[in-house]
């Protein structure tokens, strides 16, 4: 079964400082994998996607992750994060019909 | 701005009434997803429309159904609500069928249904 899971419940760091959310995956076959953030009370915005290609995948607001298929993981990252980003973050694997397939999400916590 | 707009924004009803949840798609957009959001189950994928015809289905309850019309917008409904069903759900829409590589699903600013 697909699945992604992200272990870090929340993650704190400071205005400025670079961020990392982390995403594991497990697919059979290639992955599709997607960032989506979640502002309170908003549905959820499209980050970025990772379809095939470079293994650096930029996207909205500064934004950009990295696929790593030996390791199966998708992070998230921003080398200075912002107050504004300040959010709960989710990743997502695309399943075999095209449904998504969530992790549980990170609140994303950056303090100024 | 997704492109992709859900009526209404809030909902409150009491248990075993039945309701529907309205979700217009991007423009051009082909598929329709609804997601079901809530502290316990996290983000669940209920059923997908692609033009007019049931394309895939998740967890979705018996009470619960869903259609999508000539004009592509979708309605979910829910029916003899129990508390549990109270929960953020979410409506999204894709170009295709949601298997191509320019599939990214759109989501909308969700419903938030409160079943007292």
């Amino acid at each position: 079964a697909q699945s992604v899971a992200q272990p870090e419940d929340q993650v704190n760091v400071a205005e400025g400082n670079p961020l990392t959310v982390k995403c594991t995956y497990s697919v059979s076959g290639n992955p599709y994998l997607f960032w989506y953030v979640q502002y309170p009370n908003r549905g959820l915005q499209f980050l970025l996607k990772y379809i095939t290609g470079d293994n650096l995948v930029k996207g909205s607001y500064g934004f950009e992750a990295e696929f790593n298929k030996s390791q199966t993981s998708f992070h998230l990252k921003k080398p200075s994060a912002l107050v504004s980003d300040s959010a709960l973050y989710f990743c997502a694997v695309r399943g075999y019909t095209g449904k998504l397939i969530f992790g549980q999400g990170t609140t994303l916590q950056v303090k100024p | 701005d997704s492109g992709v707009t859900q009526t209404p924004k809030h909902l409150i009803t009491a248990t075993g009434q039945r309701v529907t949840l309205r979700c217009s798609p991007r423009s051009g957009d082909l598929s329709v997803y609804w997601y079901q959001q809530s502290l316990d189950q996290g983000l669940q994928f209920l059923i997908q429309y692609y033009n007019g015809e049931e394309r895939a289905k998740g967890n979705i309850l018996e009470r619960f159904s869903a259609q999508q019309f000539p004009d592509l917008h979708s309605e979910l409904n829910l029916s003899s609500l129990e508390l549990g069903d109270s929960a953020l759900y979410f409506c999204a829409s894709s170009v295709g069928r949601g298997g191509s590589d320019s599939d990214t699903q759109y989501f909308g600013p969700g419903t938030r249904l409160t079943v007292l």
